[in-house]
């Protein structure tokens, strides 16, 4: 099993850009999360879905959409990026058990 | 709103001691915690869930314990090593339904111990 995969590592914006942040899981969990990792912050709760067609907000939602239209995938959308969502995006994924986190996506807004 | 805070933020002993992480909660309505390690620049490592109605969990020389009642949970590393270097985080999740004024899923963090263990 591939676990949780998320695309791209890496990536440079600039303000105002839009962008998906993209996360597949292939375990059929039906619980998912995306976080924020930051400097003296820690990691924190953006969005999270329950299951295929329902999601809902977290500690720090502003700015960020998230759909679930499938059990694998859950994108967290950027719609006009700006320097303030500079950070690590780490997605995870869980059924009964704990959660198995991704490798992370590095964001960049320049 | 649930806030864990971890115990010590930094930490660096010499290799061979065994030592304490500490993890404190808030909100004891609680589900689960987890324990999950962090190498830099690296993603999050799972090294032991302790449910709610459980006391410890054990995987090799790590050992957590969870006091739900009094909001703590312990994580015991014994005979360290140099390769046990890295950050250590606490995570806990609501029970269904939520915290007050919380959410209904997903995991609520300390900012973490980050590790040194010297050679």
């Amino acid at each position: 099993n591939a676990g949780v995969t998320q695309t791209p590592k890496f990536q440079v914006l600039k303000t105002g850009q839009s962008m998906t942040l993209q996360c597949a899981q292939d375990m059929n969990h039906e619980y998912m999360s995306w976080y924020r990792q930051d400097p003296g912050m820690g990691l924190r709760l953006i969005h999270y879905s329950v299951g295929a067609g329902i999601t809902d907000q977290g500690e720090v939602p502003n700015g960020y959409n998230v759909s679930r239209s499938t059990t694998e995938d859950f994108p967290l959308r950027l719609l006009s990026a700006a320097p303030s969502q500079t950070s690590v995006y780490f997605c995870a994924s869980r059924r009964e058990g704990g959660y198995t986190f991704g490798s992370g996506t590095r964001l960049t807004v320049v | 709103k649930q806030e864990v805070t971890q115990i010590p933020a930094a930490l660096s002993v010499p290799e061979g001691e065994n030592l304490v992480l500490n993890c404190s909660f808030t909100d004891s309505a609680i589900y689960n915690l987890q324990w999950f390690r962090q190498d830099p620049g690296k993603g999050l490592t799972s090294l032991l869930l302790i449910q709610s109605s459980q006391r410890e969990q054990t995987s090799g020389r790590l050992n957590a314990s969870l006091d739900k009642s009094s909001g703590r949970s312990t994580l015991y590393i014994a005979a360290s090593q140099p390769g046990d270097s890295a950050t250590y985080l606490c995570a806990v999740r609501p029970e269904w339904g939520g915290y007050s004024g919380g959410g209904a899923d997903g995991l609520t963090f300390g900012k973490g111990t980050h590790l040194i263990i010297q050679p």
